[in-house]
């Protein structure tokens, strides 16, 4: 079964670096995310991508965040400068032609900041 | 602020019974609702999706929505100890492209 993967599975950063997350989502869909998970919390929405731009975005997804999609297959997250509250699990998730259709999810990034 | 709220347990149930899992949404304007399973330092892995009032069934899961009552529940028949996870609902409303999750109710499946 298809499957989006996420690279790398861990990633250690020191603050005020910058970090890409790298996805590669299920090939024949169209619709693309950013979650987070902080230990012990809720999965959180990021950001939206669609037709090559962002569809929406939340309140946590600030100018230190950035996304894009590079060439064909891959879906990436930029945050420039991390700060320790961005430890967490970052998850990608993609989804199919029809709006309605359920996300699936990457196996996640847990990134860890210094 | 749209809300998804479920009780977040853990909920004991012995191997062999049915678990019942609930949750309940603020916003009437939700479309589509989903229930993802997630273990313990892993991604939510989807289990079912539901977009009608009533029932849905697919193998030992059945999910049940209530638009009246904004409250969607899942139903696993003969518990296993592997169904020991996390179930998060998850909802998505009609205009938003965004699914919003709950907490999460822990499952504890006693052998």
């Amino acid at each position: 079964e298809p499957e989006v993967t996420q690279t790398p599975s861990h990633q250690v950063t020191q603050m005020g670096q910058e970090v890409i997350l790298r996805c590669v989502p299920i090939s024949n869909h169209l619709y693309f995310y950013w979650y987070r998970q902080i230990l012990g919390q809720k999965v959180e929405f990021l950001v939206s991508f669609y037709n090559n731009e962002i569809s929406e975005k939340s309140e946590i997804f600030d100018d230190q965040f950035s996304v894009e999609r590079p060439d064909g297959s891959n879906f990436t997250l930029k945050i420039r400068s991390t700060k320790l509250e961005d430890s967490a699990m970052y998850f990608c998730a993609s989804k199919g032609r029809n709006s309605n259709q359920p996300q699936h999810f990457g196996d996640g990034t847990r990134l860890s900041i210094l | 602020q749209k809300e998804v709220e479920q009780n977040s347990g853990p909920l004991s149930v012995p191997e062999g019974a049915i678990a019942s899992l609930n949750c309940t949404y603020s916003d009437r304007g939700s479309q589509s609702f989903f229930w993802y399973r997630q273990y313990s330092g892993k991604s939510p892995e989807l289990i079912m999706f539901i977009y009608s009032n009533g029932d849905k069934e697919d193998g030992r899961f059945t999910a049940q929505l209530n638009k009246a009552s904004q409250y969607v529940s899942l139903l696993i028949r003969d518990s296993q100890p592997s169904d020991s996870a996390t179930y998060l609902c998850a909802v998505k409303m009609n205009r938003d492209d965004k699914i919003i999750f709950g907490k999460g109710t822990r499952l504890h499946i006693l052998p």
